[in-house]
């Protein structure tokens, strides 16, 4: 399965702190995407880094990708309060999308 | 607006009852996806089409439910003799694009369903 496993399952933090979630799967990518969802506009998609990509920045937000070790991490630098939210990898190969469970991000003033 | 709507927004139903949903898409995408999300889980994939074709179909999406999109424009999800099971959100998104089925999905807010 392409499906991912996000790590922590939550996360809670100050407003100014940067956040790293993590994100690991069992299978060969084409590419990995970052995703968030919350209540206000629903799921969005954040980034999506290639196989063939180490790294990718996009704002605040940094991905890396290490293939050798099947793992993403998504870091959030200076967080808001607006970041508060679930937070999904999919792992994609050469069909449709597999979210996993999420990383619940807490981010109070 | 020009991103991805779907009508209802919340659909409270017996169970045993049929119900259908709309999935408006981003005018000019050629791809449409519907997911469904429980509480505490990611979206799970149910099926998607290229223009009218429906092309796959996950083995989540039971006999009770049927996909279409007629003319390759929007969609509906219609579940019959529905279940408690079945209560959950149901997303729409849609993509413009020949290469893999997983780039560039925008989402709509999506159906929330209540089976009682």
């Amino acid at each position: 399965s392409q499906q991912g496993e996000e790590d922590p399952q939550a996360l809670s933090i100050q407003e100014g702190e940067n956040a790293t979630m993590n994100c690991s799967y069992k299978t060969s990518i084409n590419n990995l995407q970052w995703y968030r969802q919350n209540s206000g506009r629903g799921l969005v998609h954040l980034i999506l880094i290639r196989s063939n990509e180490r790294e990718k920045h996009s704002g605040r937000l940094r991905v890396t990708l290490d293939t050798s070790k099947k793992s993403s991490s998504l870091l959030i630098t200076a967080s808001r309060a607006a970041d508060t939210a679930s937070y999904f990898c999919a792992p994609a190969g050469y069909s449709t999308l597999t979210f996993g469970k999420g990383t619940m991000l807490l981010v109070s003033p | 607006d020009t991103g991805v709507s779907q009508d209802p927004r919340h659909k409270i139903t017996k169970r045993g009852q049929n119900v259908t949903f709309r999935c408006d898409p981003i005018s000019e995408h050629n791809r449409l996806y519907w997911y469904r999300q429980t509480l505490g889980q990611g979206p799970e994939f149910l099926t998607y089409f290229q223009n009218e074709a429906q092309l796959e179909k996950s083995r989540l999406l039971s006999d009770r439910f049927s996909a279409e999109r007629p003319k390759g424009s929007f969609s509906t999800l219609e579940i019959q003799r529905t279940e408690q099971g079945d209560s959950a959100m149901y997303l729409c998104a849609s993509s413009l694009g020949q290469g893999p089925p997983n780039e560039g999905q925008f989402f709509g807010p999506g159906t929330r369903l209540t089976v009682l």
